[in-house]
């Protein structure tokens, strides 16, 4: 079985409809992240939370929200879909090695098309 | 402050030939350094990284790079390229105790047979 999981795996919804993306993983990592990937932007971090208790935003989380409710899952919650928000999305997870992020592990991703 | 540069959005090479992924970065720290590959339809995948031991890493697939330090470069390298290295590779940096990788905008490798 994979050690992250992400469902769905691919979503088409309407303006306005609010959508959740889960994330689930086996490697007992504390660390979890939200990225969103869009075509010659590379991977932009939308929020990323160190423990159940710490979240945190990343670079672009206007227009989302995410939920920490276990160590093993987090969710991305987008409470009223725009079609910009249409895009790959990726969780990850990692460890702290020496006070630097180590590996991040990701997920096979979510494909969103908001219309 | 952390950030990476990929020179080149788009590589293409003939099947045999080198293939060279460009990634330079700044940090304030010593850095640890990731390259990632995703192939069509997939998530992102570790090829390789350095974490201050040995400067030149070996990674999976036959791909390696070299940490320069004097020049912040960490250029991705293959001898020959096959046709199943067409993907989009990604290399980062690890924002320190932030916790977070900083990624490139990623360099997609085309082979041609």
């Amino acid at each position: 079985d994979a050690d992250v999981t992400q469902t769905p795996r691919n979503r088409i919804t309407k303006t306005g409809k609010r959508i959740m993306l889960e994330c689930s993983q086996t490697k007992g990592h504390d660390r979890m992240y939200w990225y969103r990937q869009d075509p010659g932007l590379g991977l932009r971090l939308i929020y990323y939370s160190f423990d159940v208790k710490d979240i945190n935003k990343g670079e672009i989380s206007d227009g989302y929200s995410v939920s920490r409710q276990a160590q093993a899952k987090f969710s991305l919650s987008l409470e009223s879909a725009i079609p910009n928000q249409t895009a790959l999305y990726f969780c990850a997870t990692s460890d702290l090695v020496s006070g630097l992020t180590d590996t991040q592990y990701f997920g096979p991703g979510t494909r969103l098309t908001v219309l | 402050a952390q950030s990476v540069t990929q020179l080149g959005s788009h590589v293409s090479v003939s099947e045999g030939a080198l293939v060279l992924l460009r990634c330079n970065y700044s940090s304030s720290v010593p850095p640890y350094l990731f390259w990632y590959v995703q192939y069509p339809n997939q998530g992102l995948q570790l090829l390789l990284k350095y974490t201050s031991a040995a400067t030149l890493v070996k990674g999976i697939n036959g791909f390696e790079a070299e940490f320069k330090k004097s020049e912040t470069s960490f250029h991705l390298t293959k001898p020959s390229a096959h046709m199943s290295d067409a993907a989009e590779y990604f290399c980062a940096v690890s924002a320190g105790s932030q916790g977070n990788l900083i990624f490139g905008k990623g360099t997609k490798l085309s082979v041609k047979p």
